[in-house]
């Protein structure tokens, strides 16, 4: 089956820095990704969604400036947090699509910032 | 914007018992899909519905697509341990190209041995 993967899967980073996390499909190639936000016991929340070769969409209520998301391949999109805050800790995930099908989600990566 | 009510917000149950859940919207969807996710995971699709009225069954899951497109609800029969997790709801209305899925809030289960 198609497979989707995260990394890192955890990561720390100080108040100020950048964190880049990277949403890949192994074994397919994605035409469409998204990326959600999930605060704990809430749901998914979708941010942006983006298609190879096009500057991605995101939704409202969502900084693009301060969530870059870079899609250059059929197989790979990042998402780079900018500046981070403490309040921008919480679980990102991806999820990749083909033409016509379904979504295949990602493990999702566990920010936290200090 | 859309939303998805989704309910009960958590169940305990206790082993064999069998699990109804359900979703509502005030919008019309064009595909319902299950899911389930484990603590620190992403979530994973047990069952997606395309027509309205369509029931589908995948093992001891089984979820229906409501006739007027609105609503879903997913049962779980004999439940067992291993059921225990979050359970998502999520429509999704193709418009433009976009293939966006609109998430309920989520059902939380735990099944006592």
């Amino acid at each position: 089956g198609a497979v989707v993967s995260q990394h890192p899967s955890r990561v720390i980073c100080k108040s100020g820095t950048s964190v880049k996390i990277e949403c890949r499909s192994l074994d397919f190639q994605a035409t469409t990704m998204f990326w959600y936000r999930q605060f704990p016991k809430k749901s998914l929340m979708l941010m942006a969604t983006s298609n190879e070769g096009s500057k991605a969409t995101y939704e409202q209520g969502v900084e693009k400036d301060k969530f870059l998301i870079n899609h250059a391949s059929l197989t790979l999109s990042t998402l780079t947090v900018t500046s981070a805050h403490p309040e921008d800790s919480s679980f990102y995930i991806c999820s990749a699509r083909r033409a016509e099908t379904r979504q295949y989600f990602g493990p999702g990566t566990r920010l936290t910032v200090t | 914007g859309q939303q998805l009510n989704q309910s009960p917000q958590s169940m305990f149950i206790q082993e064999g018992e069998d699990v109804s859940m359900n979703c509502t919207s005030s919008s019309i969807f064009n595909t319902w899909l299950w899911y389930k996710q484990d603590p620190g995971e992403g979530p994973v699709l047990l069952i997606a519905l395309y027509k309205a009225g369509e029931l589908t069954s995948n093992g001891r899951l089984t979820a229906q697509f409501g006739i007027t497109r609105k609503d879903s609800f997913l049962n779980i029969s004999a439940s067992i341990p291993s059921d225990v997790g979050i359970y998502f709801c999520a429509g999704q209305l193709s418009q433009g190209g976009s293939e966006k899925l609109v998430f309920g809030k989520g059902t939380k289960l735990t099944v006592n041995p």
